[in-house]
């Protein structure tokens, strides 16, 4: 079966110092992946998508980036975190596009 | 801005059956309303989809209207357990972008 693992489960960062957040998913191969923020009390949002290695499609400019090293391996990273960049980090995966979205467990990032 | 229009919570008593709708009025023909659901500070878990005929599965049934712009999703026995915030959304086939909206917070009473 498959399972998606995001770390760390959370952290606290100090404003202007980098982030580096990484998810692996086994039991597939070639998934698309995702990551989101959720906001506190607030819906998801989408942040970016990978089709495959070194694909990368943003839907927010921001602060962040993601980069996508190995066919099972997303990681979300910033070079310098803002105030604004607190809130839980989903990653997810799915076999193609339009397909069922799995959720890993989140990460709870503060920004200080 | 979520393609989905839900209440912002209920309440349900234990061993009674939820039914959670959802509006979706703007639909269109390749669209899929899937839900999920989050319990705090967890990933959103993924509970039911549907094209436009009505499916079960262990979880919940999910009931689509025939104009397909709204659906109900039902926990048959709700238990303390899904108490949880419930997301409506619907997705395209062979399309990435998913909007998750503020989703509806059930609690579910003893």
């Amino acid at each position: 079966s498959q399972t998606i693992h995001q770390w760390p489960a959370t952290l606290v960062q100090p404003v202007g110092s980098p982030l580096s957040l990484e998810c692996t998913v086994e039991g597939t191969s070639n998934p698309n992946l995702y990551w989101y923020r959720q906001a506190a009390g607030r819906g998801l949002q989408l942040l970016f998508y990978s089709v495959g290695i070194g694909q990368i499609s943003s839907e927010v400019p921001q602060n962040l980036s993601a980069s996508r090293p190995q066919d099972r391996q997303f990681i979300l990273s910033s070079k310098k975190l803002l105030l604004s960049d607190s809130g839980f980090y989903l990653c997810a995966w799915s076999t193609g596009p339009g397909n069922t979205i799995y959720f890993g467990e989140g990460s709870w990032l503060t920004v200080v | 801005d979520a393609k989905t229009t839900q209440p912002p919570s209920m309440d349900c008593a234990e061993g009674r059956a939820a039914n959670l709708p959802c509006n979706h009025s703007t639909i269109s023909g390749n669209e899929y309303v899937y839900w999920y659901r989050q319990i705090h500070s967890q990933g959103p878990q993924y509970i039911i989809h549907g094209l436009k005929n009505n499916e079960t599965n262990e979880m919940a049934s999910l009931i689509i209207t025939e104009d397909r712009k709204s659906s109900t999703l039902i926990l048959p026995h709700a238990t303390l357990r899904d108490t949880a915030v419930y997301y409506c959304i619907v997705r395209p086939w062979g399309g990435f972008k998913t909007i998750f909206g503020a989703g509806t917070r059930l609690f579910v009473k003893a």
